[in-house]
């Protein structure tokens, strides 16, 4: 069974782009949440999404947002790039168990977003 | 709202050593617990969870966790210690119902010495 999957595995953009990250989940699983990952803040809670609706979200500026499809694969998009925003981001996926979702999450490999 | 809080930044054990890294938490009720490991450049795999019961949990690679509710702690411990077990640790909490999320400690680094 294929673990979640993330893409790309590396990028570099510039100042001021944007970006987009994806994320597949484990199969079966309707969960996608996402991570920040930084040497300084460490691993911090984005947001989730469930039944491509967003279920819950930390406390990042509003040029972090994302979206769930019908598969439940997820995106995420980061506007306005700041250097701030370097780091590895980290998607995790839950299966549901029939009245909510089970508490364990799978994480993929990650993204290395380099901003410069 | 939950926190996690790992003491220690680094350690460093010889092959063949014991290990316990330690993790405490805050949170209202009892939580989720979960211990990750995480390899330089790669994702977080999960190690072993708490939910309930036996407060004493075995997980993958030789480790186990003791969850001590008086401690608010969830300490990791394994045995003997190999080579290959260097990595970062991280503790982390899950809660909140409807909003869930992992809380995560800052994690701790493992050297483990030939």
């Amino acid at each position: 069974k294929a673990g979640v999957t993330q893409t790309p595995r590396y990028l570099i953009k510039t100042r001021g782009q944007q970006v987009t990250l994806s994320c597949s989940p484990i199969s079966g699983h309707r969960s996608v949440s996402w991570y920040q990952q930084t040497p300084g803040q460490g691993l911090q809670f984005l947001f989730e999404y469930f039944s491509e609706t967003q279920r819950n979200k930390g406390n990042f500026p509003g040029r972090f947002s994302g979206r769930q499809f019908s598969n439940s694969r997820s995106e995420m998009n980061v506007s306005t790039l700041e250097l701030g925003d370097s780091a590895l981001y980290l998607c995790a996926s839950r299966k549901y168990r029939g009245r909510d979702l089970d508490t364990e999450a799978f994480f993929g490999q990650g993204t290395r977003l380099t901003v410069v | 709202a939950q926190s996690v809080t790992q003491p220690d930044i680094h350690i460093t054990v010889s092959e063949g050593a014991s290990l316990e890294l330690r993790c405490n938490y805050s949170y209202g009720a009892t939580p989720y617990l979960f211990w990750y490991v995480q390899s330089p450049g790669q994702g977080l795999q999960l190690l072993l969870k708490y939910f309930s019961g036996d407060t004493l949990v075995q997980g993958i690679k030789g480790f186990e966790a003791e969850f001590k509710r008086s401690q608010s702690s969830f300490n990791l411990r394994k045995p003997s210690v190999h080579w290959s077990d260097a990595a970062e640790y991280f503790c982390a909490v899950g809660a909140g119902g409807s909003n869930y999320k992992l809380t995560f400690g800052k994690g701790t680094l493992l050297t483990v010495n030939p």
